[in-house]
C-alpha cells in the first residue's frame, strides 16, 4: 500500500525566506504526485502537479524518484502563501481509479 | 468551483442518531470521492464511487453507507453517529479527462 509522509506539521518562516515543504512517498509503481492547498475559509484546491512541471504562484515541486520525495519549494515566500498544505499521491496514474493518498498536511505560517 | 456543493455545511447530532451529507456536482463527473479531515491524520478518503451505482470502501468506510442513484448526487451516511465521527467532510470529483480532484467547501460535523 501506498503511504505519503509530510515530517512538518507545522513551518514557520519570515516573509522574503526560502521555504521548502517536504514530502516523501513510499510505493512501488509510477505513482503521480500533487501537492494540494487549502487557503483559511477557502475549499481545498490543486496548486501543483509533477507531471506538469509548471511553477504556480512562485512555487516548484520536482519528482526525485531515487529519494522517493517530491518536496514543494518557493525562493522567496509571501505573507498569502500561509495556509494548509497536503501531498498527495495517485498510484498508476488513471488506474487506481483516481483515488488519492493524502499525507497529514503541513501547515505554513508566513510572517511579516 | 460552484460545481460542487456540500450541504449543511453544519451538522450538530447526538450520538445514536442517523446523519446524511449531502454532495452534489453539476459537471456530470464520473468519479466522486468523500474524506474526512482530522487534526493529525490529514484527510482520508472514506468511500468513492466511479459512476453511478458503482462505489467501493476507500481506507476508513466503517459506520458510513454511500449511494449513489444519480452521477450528480453522492449523499454519505453515518447511521448511528459516534463521537469520533466528529470531523469535516469533504466531497470531491474527477473527471477523466484531467485527474485533479475539485472539493466542495465541506461539512464541519460534530457528534455530542
Amino acid at each position: 500500500a501506498q503511504r505519503v509522509t509530510q515530517p512538518e506539521k507545522l513551518l514557520s518562516v519570515f516573509k522574503g525566506a526560502p521555504v521548502e515543504l517536504k514530502c516523501n512517498y513510499s510505493y512501488s509503481g509510477s505513482p503521480e504526485l500533487f501537492w494540494y492547498v487549502q487557503y483559511s475559509r477557502q475549499r481545498l484546491q490543486l496548486l501543483l502537479r509533477h507531471i506538469s512541471r509548471e511553477s504556480i504562484k512562485g512555487f516548484t515541486a520536482d519528482l526525485n524518484k531515487g529519494e522517493t520525495s517530491f518536496h514543494l519549494k518557493k525562493p522567496f515566500a509571501q505573507e498569502e502563501d500561509s495556509a494548509m498544505y497536503y501531498c498527495a499521491l495517485e498510484a498508476d496514474s488513471g488506474g487506481s481509479n483516481y483515488k488519492l493518498t493524502f499525507g497529514k498536511g503541513t501547515l505554513l505560517t508566513v510572517n511579516p | 468551483d460552484a460545481g460542487i456543493t456540500q450541504s449543511p455545511r453544519y451538522k450538530i447530532t447526538e450520538t445514536g442518531r442517523q446523519v446524511t451529507l449531502m454532495c452534489h456536482q453539476t459537471w456530470s463527473h464520473s468519479y466522486m470521492f468523500w474524506y474526512r479531515q482530522d487534526l493529525g491524520h490529514g484527510l482520508r478518503l472514506i468511500y468513492y464511487s466511479a459512476a453511478a451505482d458503482i462505489t467501493d470502501k476507500g481506507e476508513v468506510p466503517d459506520g458510513y453507507v454511500v449511494s449513489r442513484s444519480k452521477t450528480e448526487n453522492f449523499p454519505l451516511t453515518l447511521e448511528s453517529a459516534t463521537r469520533s465521527q466528529t470531523s469535516v467532510y469533504f466531497c470531491a470529483t474527477t473527471g477523466t479527462a484531467s485527474n485533479e480532484q475539485f472539493f466542495g467547501p465541506g461539512t464541519r460535523l460534530t457528534v455530542l
